[in-house]
């Protein structure tokens, strides 16, 4: 049963490109969480995430920012426009529903922008 | 004030120290708590739920005192290969389960 799944591990940007995220959640699991950690910081939450729906994105910014969770497919985080500020360690992680007891992460995705 | 507060460290101690690290939490409504562990650029890992009652895990105990916003994970007889950050996690009141990470206590253990 393989864990949460992201890719790329690492992806580099030029200033104003866009990044794409993916995740794969666990099997059996439909809800999907994105964190960002910058460095010498803690994990920060962005968005909770269930097939089709956004649940909560409080922690996304504003702008340029984006996500979704298709029916079919893996969950996407988008970022539109990159600024180096972004740069950081992006980690997805996934539960199933019903009780909860802690989520597992995937790997992450380290976004470089130079 | 920060949500979850921890002190950064370093914690610099021997192999086969006792270790103990706290933390403290803001939202009286939080709902669960867990410490996770993170090697150095890797993703966080579940270390272990903490329960009220108290909870041990091997050389790991933690505890949880609702009454003050306070956690506690205590690591006996140290190895190498705990050196790692250590996270206090909490789980909100709110929709889903959003967590919310302590900035994490560094630890090192030498030999």
């Amino acid at each position: 049963n393989a864990g949460v799944m992201q890719n790329p591990r690492h992806l580099v940007r030029r200033r104003g490109q866009e990044a794409r995220l993916r995740c794969s959640p666990m099997k059996g699991h439909s809800h999907v969480y994105w964190y960002r950690q910058l460095p010498e910081e803690g994990l920060k939450f962005m968005v909770y995430l269930q097939k089709e729906n956004i649940i909560d994105e409080s922690g996304m910014p504003k702008e340029r920012f984006s996500a979704e969770f298709p029916k079919e497919g893996p969950s996407i985080l988008r970022i539109q426009q990159v600024v180096r500020g972004d740069s950081a360690a992006y980690f997805c992680a996934s539960s199933p529903s019903g009780s909860f007891n802690g989520y597992t992460f995937g790997s992450g995705t380290r976004l470089t922008v130079v | 004030r920060k949500e979850v507060e921890q002190d950064p460290g370093p914690f610099n101690v021997p192999e086969g120290a006792t270790v103990a690290f706290n933390c403290t939490y803001s939202n009286s409504a939080s709902q669960s708590f867990f410490w996770y562990r993170q090697d150095c650029r890797k993703e966080p890992k579940l270390l272990m739920s903490v329960y009220s009652s108290g909870n041990e895990d091997g050389r790991f105990t933690a505890q949880l005192n609702r009454a003050s916003q306070y956690i506690s994970l205590l690591i006996r007889d140290s190895k190498l290969s705990d050196s790692a950050t250590y996270l206090c996690v909490v789980k909100g009141d709110g929709v889903g389960n959003k967590l919310v990470f302590g900035a994490g206590t560094i630890l090192r253990v030498k030999s």
